[in-house]
């Protein structure tokens, strides 16, 4: 069956500009993760959802970062006035349950660069 | 932060031969996870251990956990040129669905 999703697999912006990423999960997965991954670096936690229900958005660096599930299904992640130090790696992941005893599948990721 | 540590941050080997990787971690656990990233593509789990297991096998894969000095080691038997990739242990705590991953080793399987 399909995989997780992300779009788009590459986005180029400009400094200030507001970017949104999507996340497309497996379907019938209860639990999404958003993560971002420097070069070099493991992926870092950014935020899950429980169905449609943000239950830790402690990863978020700061308000320009939200995120939102609606329908328990697609993820959106959304930087508002991008800066340098958001280019990343931005990685999503779903899991069957989100009790942290299920494996996490990922998606591709969505390679950010901000000029 | 990242909680894990691997160690070492790169591994170069010879195909047919086994490379061991170790992670180190902080606070206490419920589980250990293993991922491997290859080179411009995702995440790929490899495989789980629980905080009351001690080894756990799949395939050319054993991992060992030590919750008393906060280690655990992935061994890869005979390993290939396809297994080359970084490999990263990720921990999850107690009553918290999110992973904490480590800085990753870097594994090169040369022919």
């Amino acid at each position: 069956g399909a995989g997780v999703s992300q779009s788009p697999r590459y986005k180029v912006t400009k400094r200030g500009q507001d970017v949104a990423l999507r996340c497309d999960p497996i379907s019938g997965h209860v639990s999404l993760y958003w993560y971002r991954q420097a070069l070099g670096q493991g992926p870092e936690f950014l935020t899950y959802f429980n169905y449609e229900a943000q239950q830790d958005k402690s990863g978020l660096p700061n308000d320009r970062f939200s995120a939102e599930r609606p329908e328990g299904s697609i993820s959106t992640l959304t930087i508002q006035r991008t800066e340098q130090r958001d280019s990343a790696m931005y990685r999503c992941a779903s899991s069957l349950v989100g009790t942290g005893d299920y494996e996490q599948f990922f998606g591709p990721g969505t390679r950010l660069t901000v000029l | 932060s990242q909680q894990g540590e691997e160690d070492p941050q790169a591994l170069s080997i010879q195909e047919g031969e086994n490379a061991t990787m170790n992670c180190s971690y902080k606070t206490s656990i419920n589980n250990l996870q293993w991922y491997r990233q290859n080179s411009g593509r995702g995440l790929v789990h490899l495989i789980l251990i629980r905080s009351n297991e001690r080894e756990k096998h799949s395939g050319r894969l054993r991992v060992t956990l030590d919750t008393s000095k906060k280690s655990s080691s992935l061994l890869i038997t005979a390993s290939r040129a396809a297994d080359t990739a970084s490999y990263f242990c990720a921990t999850g705590n107690s009553g918290y669905s999110t992973l904490t991953f480590g800085k990753g080793t870097m594994l090169l399987v040369s022919p």
